[in-house]
């Protein structure tokens, strides 16, 4: 019930591609979801986030798109550069659940020239 | 603004000892999470602190305690350290009534 399921774990795109990395949750209390990019060495680095009343939110090469009714939710990152290379967690945040961020298991992403 | 920070980077412990890790929110920040990382475990949730007070823990041992101080700094402390301890913990701060919550570079604690 409290989890966030995240695939795939890892995903090789070609420079200028879109990478695609799905989460699905099955707690409907959930109403808030960013998403994190984590470089070697540092700590994770807050994306973009959206809220349940929105399907598709944009910044930049960076889009969420939600699918309330599937409780799913992606990160499509358009014209992938290498300098995209990092692991990407999906979370959550409980309604009234002060801001305890439920993580996916992460994607590697690789994008190669 | 000066972003999270957190202190020290590294640290090596031995087994059985305690260890203090700190943590310096961004500034008007109120918020304090402190999350574990592990590559078994991901990233997993220690606890919250909002103006002092903890406001949400998670499902971890007794061992593992936290503090927040008047100006939002706060502090975890692993007692009794276990060779699974090792871990990046990270420290996250967020604004009094904002979900987004800003992390630290965190400490990699490292017991042997």
């Amino acid at each position: 019930q409290q989890q966030v399921k995240q695939s795939p774990q890892s995903l090789i795109v070609q420079k200028g591609g879109i990478s695609i990395i799905n989460c699905a949750y099955e707690n409907t209390a959930f109403d808030y979801f960013p998403w994190y990019q984590q470089f070697p060495g540092k700590g994770p680095a807050l994306l973009i986030a959206i809220r349940p009343d929105v399907s598709e939110k944009k910044e930049g090469r960076f889009t969420i798109s939600f699918n309330k009714s599937a409780k799913q939710f992606s990160l499509h990152i358009m014209d992938s550069q290498p300098g995209d290379s990092a692991t990407y967690f999906c979370a959550a945040i409980l309604t009234g659940g002060g801001n305890k961020l439920t993580f996916g298991t992460g994607t590697q992403l690789k994008v190669e020239l | 603004k000066a972003g999270v920070t957190q202190t020290p980077r590294y640290l090596i412990k031995t087994r059985g000892q305690q260890v203090t890790l700190s943590c310096s929110p961004i500034s008007g920040h109120r918020s304090v999470s402190w999350y574990q990382q592990t590559p078994g475990q991901g990233l997993q949730f220690l606890f919250e602190y909002f103006s002092e007070t903890q406001r949400n823990k998670g499902n971890f041992p007794g061992r593992f305690s936290g503090r927040q101080f008047s100006n939002s700094r706060s502090e975890m402390n692993v007692s009794t350290l276990e060779l699974g301890d090792s871990a990046l913990y990270l420290c996250a701060s967020s604004l009094e009534q904002d979900r987004e919550q800003y992390f630290g570079p965190g400490t990699r604690l490292t017991v042997t």
